[in-house]
């Protein structure tokens, strides 16, 4: 099955830690794209990457950091100095920068 | 800044009337439209996709796309209970060698039987 798989599904933070989003696809796209989501909000982008070993900032970088190592994976960590971190995170590919989004299931993000 | 405006709702419709969204962008150059579907909790599914000006139809919806208003809209025919969700508009948009995707709020329409 060609996809795009984010996990864990649910993720919970303590204060001061830094915790790991991963988002993987296998379906040969070059961009690949990270969203916050707040309730009864639009998407976000955090981070966007248009081909490997190369990313960009979106509108709310603050307190994120990725990496694109490999075409199909393109983890978000969520840093300690992102001091609300609670919301639903999207990870997308497109086949090209322009084109159409799939998105994963999401890993929802809570603070303990 | 490129902005994608949505009016938020809620659009409330009853089955099988025609639901009409609407949505605006602030930037000429844009590359691609895209309308997405999404219920409450998961995420977003693709519906449509436009790349040019005019209509351009899919089963029960069709989207409209005027570059020289910066307009994008979707209409669905026979609205139906199923269809109650949020829909997003989202754009594309080049920007110094890189495209770059914007989102609206999204707008929640109601299908009521």
């Amino acid at each position: 099955d060609g996809g795009i798989t984010q996990s864990p599904k649910y993720l919970f933070r303590k204060e001061g830690q830094n915790v790991t989003l991963s988002c993987e696809q296998n379906l040969n796209h070059d961009a690949m794209y990270w969203y916050r989501q707040d309730p009864g909000q639009g998407l976000r982008l955090i981070y966007y990457s248009q081909i490997v070993n190369d990313f960009q900032k979106g509108d709310i970088a603050e307190g994120y950091s990725v990496s694109r190592e490999k075409k199909e994976s393109f983890p978000l960590t969520v840093t300690s100095a992102q001091k609300n971190p609670t919301a639903f995170y999207l990870c997308a590919s497109s086949r090209a920068a322009q084109e159409t989004q799939y998105f994963g299931p999401g890993t929802r993000l809570l603070v303990l | 800044q490129k902005e994608v405006e949505q009016n938020s709702g809620p659009l409330s419709v009853p089955e099988g009337a025609i639901a009409s969204l609407n949505c605006t962008y602030s930037d000429r150059v844009s590359q691609s439209f895209f309308w997405y579907r999404q219920y409450s909790g998961k995420s977003p599914e693709l519906i449509m996709s436009i790349y040019s000006n005019g209509d351009k139809e899919d089963g029960r919806f069709t989207a409209q796309l005027n570059k020289a208003s910066q307009y994008v809209s979707l209409l669905i025919r026979d609205s139906q209970p199923s269809d109650s969700a949020t829909y997003l508009c989202a754009g594309v948009f080049a920007s110094g060698g890189s495209y770059i995707p914007t989102f609206g709020r999204g707008t929640s329409l109601i299908v009521h039987p």
